[in-house]
């Protein structure tokens, strides 16, 4: 199976700061690597697929970038809503795997 | 609208057996993989299983291989997650999740199977 790490597996943040979360895999997955929103008591929400395409809907200041084995989300301005958990996933084979996850706390 | 509603949660005891439905609006069920992911409370992300629609294909992760079966009836426009010998570890929120290559995962609300005597 390819493990997902994530990395910080949670940070604090101010709002307006600019935040990067790491994702990296056991082996190489291309660009199979998305990324999704959770907030508490509700069902993830996704922002990435395909390392970098951006889901309809999400706002510009969510990007993704890597191939390979790592892999970065980076969210240019952090606002109140965006205090969630993060998780990478990668889809390059089965089973599908997540990381552990990254929880975005106020600072 | 893409949508995916998941039912059919609720309290089963272990051993016990149940049937979690995901109904599929705004899309044909065929044209698409559909997978079941799962949470136990307060933790991560699980993969459970998948079904290719086309060419009927399925995966199974370890955990829940032989006792979980995963179908469609694309009459109902529905996948559904047929569970048995149901452990306490099989508790969780279950998730049905639609994945296209030209519009990435889309995720239903989840469902709640609590295993307990």
């Amino acid at each position: 199976d390819i493990q997902m790490t994530q990395s910080p597996s949670s940070l604090s943040a101010s709002v307006g700061d600019r935040v990067t979360i790491t994702c990296r895999a056991s082996q190489g997955i291309s660009s199979y690597l998305a990324w999704f929103q959770q907030k508490p008591g509700k069902a993830p929400k996704s922002l990435i697929y395909a390392a970098s395409s951006l889901q309809s809907g999400v706002p510009s200041k969510f990007s993704g970038s890597g191939s390979g084995t790592d892999f970065t989300l980076t969210i240019s301005s952090l606002q109140p809503e965006d205090f969630a958990t993060y998780y990478c996933q990668q889809y390059n084979s089965y089973p599908l795997t997540f990381g552990g996850g990254t929880t975005v706390e106020i600072k | 609208e893409v949508q995916l509603v998941e039912s059919g949660g609720g309290l089963v005891q272990p051993g016990g057996s149940l049937s979690l439905s995901c109904s599929a609006s705004g899309f044909i069920l065929s044209t698409s993989a559909m997978h079941w992911v799962r949470q136990a409370p307060g933790k991560g992300l699980e993969y459970v299983s998948a079904i290719r629609i086309s060419g009927g294909s399925t995966y199974y992760a370890d955990s829940v291989k032989g006792r979980f079966t995963i179908s469609t009836d694309n009459s109902k426009n529905t996948l559904y997650l047929q569970m048995s010998s149901v452990r306490p570890e099989d508790t969780a929120v279950y998730y049905c999740l639609k994945w296209d290559v030209g519009s990435g995962w889309c995720w239903g609300q989840g469902t709640l199977v609590t295993v307990s005597s």
